[in-house]
């Protein structure tokens, strides 16, 4: 069974700092990984998706890398803004028949002014 | 794409009362996800839908759910005799297998904003 752990549970930060988000899963056959942002009370928003084949995703400040044999990802966030505090969630997507995620329980980001 | 949407936003029932949710999906995807989050965990997948074809019910869902996708378009969730264990975020998600001419990836899951259910 794919478990997914995501360390730390909670970061506070200054703004400008960077900082690094880490996840980490059991079962190395995945078919992609999916980072995503959750605003409180609210669904989720994906923010990057990466396949089983590739290294590293990039979309503006935010840059999410894969080591599939060792189970590992990680979401680098640069120069974090008080709009990026949410908590961040991890998925893993097995692929095979149905494509469901299996998600970590999330890291929740506060950024200080 | 407008993208997922879920409704009602909110609601609040008594114990016992039957419960329905709807879930549209962006309109080219066939694929469709229901999943439940608590509070301080990460969704737990539920069910899912290849176009009108229910293919896969975790062990979660007890009898008291079921899920349609009639016409393989909008879904819904129902939940018969709420118990207070059934409150939760219900969220609906979709994909496709395909490459989006808007850049997206396959397979690459779009969430809606969530239906909160209370169950007093």
């Amino acid at each position: 069974k794919q478990e997914v752990t995501q360390i730390p549970a909670a970061l506070s930060v200054p703004e400008g700092e960077n900082l690094v988000l880490n996840c980490s899963f059991t079962d190395s056959a995945i078919y992609n990984l999916q980072w995503f942002r959750q605003d409180p009370g609210k669904g989720l928003t994906s923010l990057l998706l990466i396949q089983s084949s590739q290294r590293e995703q990039t979309s503006g400040r935010l840059n999410a890398s894969l080591d599939k044999s060792s189970g590992r990802s990680t979401l680098y966030i640069a120069a974090s803004q008080p709009g990026d505090s949410a908590t961040y969630l991890c998925a893993v997507n097995r692929g095979g028949s149905n494509y469901k995620l299996t998600f970590g329980k999330g890291t929740l980001l506060t950024v200080n002014p | 794409d407008t993208g997922v949407s879920q409704d009602p936003r909110h609601k609040i029932t008594k114990r016992g009362q039957n419960v329905t949710f709807r879930c549209d999906p962006i309109s080219e995807h066939n694929r469709l996800y229901w999943y439940r989050q608590t509070l301080g965990q990460g969704p737990e997948f539920l069910t899912y839908f290849q176009n009108e074809a229910q293919l896969e019910k975790s062990r979660l869902l007890s009898d008291r759910f079921s899920a349609e996708r009639p016409k393989g378009s909008f879904s819904t969730l129902e939940i018969q005799r709420t118990e207070q264990g059934d409150s939760a975020m219900y969220l609906c998600a979709s994909s496709t297998p395909w490459v989006l001419a808007s850049g997206r990836y396959a397979n690459e899951q779009f969430f809606g904003p969530g239906t909160r259910l209370t169950v007093l």
